[in-house]
Order: C-alpha cells, then structure tokens, then sequence
C-alpha cells in the first residue's frame, strides 16, 4: 500500500504559470522528499524537508510541510514546458531505514 | 562519474519464467535499494541491501530475491513470473543505509510478462 496520495492526479498548466500540487500521508515520518519523473524513466531528486522544518525552497521550488495535517505541498513557479513530468512525494521513517514510501504522483503537463 | 546502471533495459518474458535484473550502483555508494513501480502508480519498495547485508523487504512475495555482491552491485531474481510482475523495475544507490538519505535512481528496467 502507498503512504501518500498525491493532489491533483493531473494537472495541465500554461507555461509561466505555477503549479500547486499537493501530498497527505498516514504515518508519523522523518523526512519528506519530492522526485520528479520524465516518461517512465528514473526518477530525480527535487528536494528534502526534514520533520522539523516547515518550507523549504530550491530554485523555482517551494515545498511546505505541516506535520499536524499529515501534508505538503510543491509549488513550481513560473513553469517550462521542460517540467512537464510526474511528481512523487516520498516519505521515510525511523523504523524503517532508507526505505521510502511514494505516493502515487502527480501528471504535470506545461504548455508552451 | 557514472549515475546509476541498470541491465536490461527492457526485456520480455513469459509466464513462469524466471529473471535477473542487475544494477550498479554509484561509486562510493553502499546502499542499494529495489522498486517495483506499475504503470500509472508510485514506487513500491521490494529490497534494501546495505554492505551485502539485507536492511528491509517490502511486501512482495518469496518469488522476489536479491542479493548483493561485495563491489555493491546487486541483483534482483523474479521467479515463476506473473502477469501482475509486468512493470519498470528501479534500482537506487545511496550512501548510507539509513538516515535522511537521498536516493539516485537508475534508468529503469522494463519487464513485460506475457
């Protein structure tokens, strides 16, 4: 079973425009990631928020956690039609190492 | 440097055959972690190997294997395929076996069963 879920399931956006998506999951964790997928291939790093933090920013990503909701959200300002992909947040706990949990991701497509 | 390698690319089988599929992992790197992602869903964890040893196994049947070698290489065995194991099987390599790590994945190796 996948311990997050990821809002929208798909999301078509002019280029220039931001995109929101968002991630809930079920259990107390330790650190949430976000990876972005191109066309089945691997998937590629974004960014990491600790427990701990709230918002966490690289480039044109901003990623905000709320621990009491069991949330975060991506935002991708001012998009390119080079992001066009799916976006998985991944969540890890204590107990259970490296293992990560996706959840089922989010089908970005930016227009040009 | 080299990212992650992954072998075969794609490969076809059929049912009740069996399969390798081999990753390298970064230099440097220890850790090597399987994933099973079907199409249209998320990741899911099958294997973690750290320094040869198994660390978790997700919830994935005894016809799922790996192992480890001692360059850190590792392979993944599937026997007596099902239909259901068609998917794009990732490996990834990290540093450390637990903590806050960061995964590299490799390009993926697309198994159909028919």
């Amino acid at each position: 079973s996948q311990q997050g879920e990821e809002d929208p399931q798909a999301l078509s956006i002019q280029e220039g425009e931001n995109a929101t998506m968002n991630c809930s999951y079920k259990t107390s964790i330790n650190n949430l990631q976000w990876y972005r997928q191109n066309s089945g291939r691997g998937l590629v790093h974004l960014i990491l928020i600790r427990s701990n933090e709230r918002e966490k920013h690289s480039g044109r990503l901003r990623v905000t956690l709320d621990t009491s909701k069991k949330s975060s959200s991506l935002l991708i300002t001012a998009s390119r039609a080079a992001d066009t992909a799916s976006y998985f947040c991944a969540t890890d706990r204590w107990a259970a190492g490296n293992k990560l949990t996706f959840g089922g991701g989010t089908r970005v497509l930016v227009k040009p | 440097d080299a990212g992650v390698t992954q072998s075969p690319t794609h490969l076809i089988k059929t049912r009740g055959q069996h399969v390798t599929l081999r990753c390298s992992p970064i230099s440097g790197h220890k850790s090597v972690s399987w994933y099973q992602q079907v199409l249209g869903q998320g990741p899911q964890f099958i294997f973690q190997y750290y320094e040869k040893e198994e660390r978790g196994r997700g919830n994935f049947p005894d016809r799922f294997s790996a192992r480890q070698f001692p360059n850190y290489s590792s392979e993944l065995n599937v026997n007596a395929l099902l239909l259901g194991d068609s998917a794009l099987y990732l490996c990834a390599s990290s540093s450390s076996g637990s903590g806050a790590n960061v995964l590299t994945f490799g390009a993926g190796s697309r198994l159909t069963v028919l």
